[in-house]
């Protein structure tokens, strides 16, 4: 059983371009957490979902990002027009159902803007 | 609002020694707290759990205590080895609410 997959791991991106973050959940988890991480930082909740709802998107910076677990496919994280204050990994974890216990981290994306 | 803090940035131990990582909370009506691991390059991986209505679990190696009175939670690692090298996260969970809240982290660094 395949764990919670990213890709890409690591992500250049110049300032202005759109960074689209991929995360494939273990099979038989249909909930979706992102997590972003600074250097020297703990990991800060941005967004839930399940298949084809978002949930709590309560840590959601306002204008340029955006989420979505499609019926089929992974979740994607998007982010327009990047800036160089977006640089971060961004975690991706998934978990079977919502009220139950740990979730499962996938190995994340280091995203650069340069 | 809410935070989850670690008391120690960073700890170093000998090899074979226990390790005791610490960890204050805030929100009393947390219901669920998560100590994961992080190794460099990594994502967060699952130690141990416990719940509210508990003080202490055990793993393999690890101890989890929970302690509601000053809402603090710590994690100790017996016979601590150069693989326990890495960043230890605590998360709660509050009892409503879809996020788990993650502290800084402490740095455990195991000397040979």
């Amino acid at each position: 059983n395949a764990g919670v997959m990213q890709n890409p791991r690591h992500l250049v991106r110049r300032r202005g371009q759109e960074a689209r973050l991929r995360c494939s959940p273990m099979k038989g988890h249909s909930h979706v957490y992102w997590y972003r991480q600074l250097p020297e930082e703990g990991l800060k909740f941005m967004v839930y979902l399940q298949k084809e709802n978002i949930i709590d998107e309560s840590g959601m910076p306002k204008e340029r990002f955006s989420a979505e677990f499609p019926k089929e496919g992974p979740s994607i994280l998007r982010i327009q027009q990047v800036v160089r204050g977006d640089s971060a990994a961004y975690f991706c974890a998934s978990s079977p159902y919502h009220s139950g216990t740990e979730a499962f981290f996938g190995q994340g994306t280091r995203l650069t803007v340069v | 609002g809410e935070s989850v803090g670690l008391h120690l940035p960073t700890l170093s131990v000998q090899e074979g020694d226990n390790s005791i990582i610490n960890c204050a909370y805030s929100n009393s009506a947390s219901d669920y707290f998560i100590w994961y691991k992080q190794e460099s390059g990594k994502g967060p991986q699952f130690i141990i759990d416990i719940r509210s209505n508990m003080d202490k679990r055990q793993g393999q190696r690890v101890t989890v205590l929970l302690n509601k009175t000053v809402k603090h939670l710590s994690l100790q690692i017996a016979a601590t080895q150069p693989g326990d090298s890495a960043v230890y996260f605590c998360a709660e969970k509050k009892n409503t609410g879809n996020q788990f809240y993650f502290g800084t982290g402490t740095s455990l660094t195991v000397i040979p």
